[in-house]
């Protein structure tokens, strides 16, 4: 069974256009976390939620907008795509603080044109 | 503010060699300390951690010893194997407000037959 689970995987997309993240986790984890990384590999923390309320909102710019409708479930809404929001997304899972271990989900590719 | 700088990466090694990639860490109070792995086209796994000062973290032939005189946190393998070429990210947890991960810029290894 897949933990953390992410849809799509890759997503191509022009510029403006609004675009949806999928993230599910079925390990019964209470908080949920979206991750950006760039073409170098550095991985920043965009948003956390703890039972389904936001904890963790970084310098992200507001056409980004994280849902969490269910603690299993985090969704990444992007408005008006700009090239520079081209990256691999990640989801992940924690059973509480990130001092216990974080689960990744495998990505998503997102290529905005 | 509380930062992980790894080693410049990429690195390059012969099956069967040691490895070693240095991670030091500035943070306020007592993190705690993690090394994650990423295989080519997946998520982060969690490879080891460790919670307080000299404690060693260890799983699949990998260690690392946190070191709070040195504040650093290295990672080694005694033989490394084709299977682990991978980029490898070491990071902290600390409790600013909301406790979140702290990521190094990751380094690429590459084991070569």
């Amino acid at each position: 069974d897949t933990a953390v689970s992410q849809t799509p995987k890759y997503l191509v997309t022009q510029m403006g256009n609004d675009k949806s993240i999928k993230c599910e986790q079925n390990l019964g984890h209470d908080t949920m976390y979206w991750y950006k990384q760039d073409s170098k590999k550095f991985l920043k923390i965009m948003f956390s939620y703890n039972n389904k309320e936001l904890i963790i909102n970084e310098t992200v710019p507001n056409r980004f907008s994280p849902k969490s409708p269910d603690k299993a479930h985090l969704n990444l809404h992007i408005n008006s795509l700009e090239l520079g929001d081209s990256a691999v997304y990640f989801c992940a899972s924690s059973r509480g603080t990130p001092t216990y271990e974080q689960y990744f989900g495998p990505g998503t590719r997102l290529t905005v044109t | 503010g509380n930062s992980v700088t790894q080693m410049e990466g990429p690195v390059t090694l012969s099956e069967e060699a040691f490895l070693t990639i240095n991670c030091t860490y500035t943070a306020t109070g007592y993190p705690s300390l993690f090394w994650y792995v990423q295989y080519p086209g997946e998520g982060l796994q969690l490879l080891l951690k460790a919670t307080k000062a000299d404690d060693k973290g260890s799983n699949k032939g990998f260690e690392a010893t946190y070191r709070k005189e040195t504040t650093s946190f290295h990672l080694e393998k005694g033989s490394v194997q084709v299977s682990d070429s991978a980029v490898y990210f070491c990071a902290l947890s600390y409790q600013g407000g909301s406790e979140k991960l702290v990521f190094g810029k990751g380094t690429k290894l590459t084991v070569n037959p």
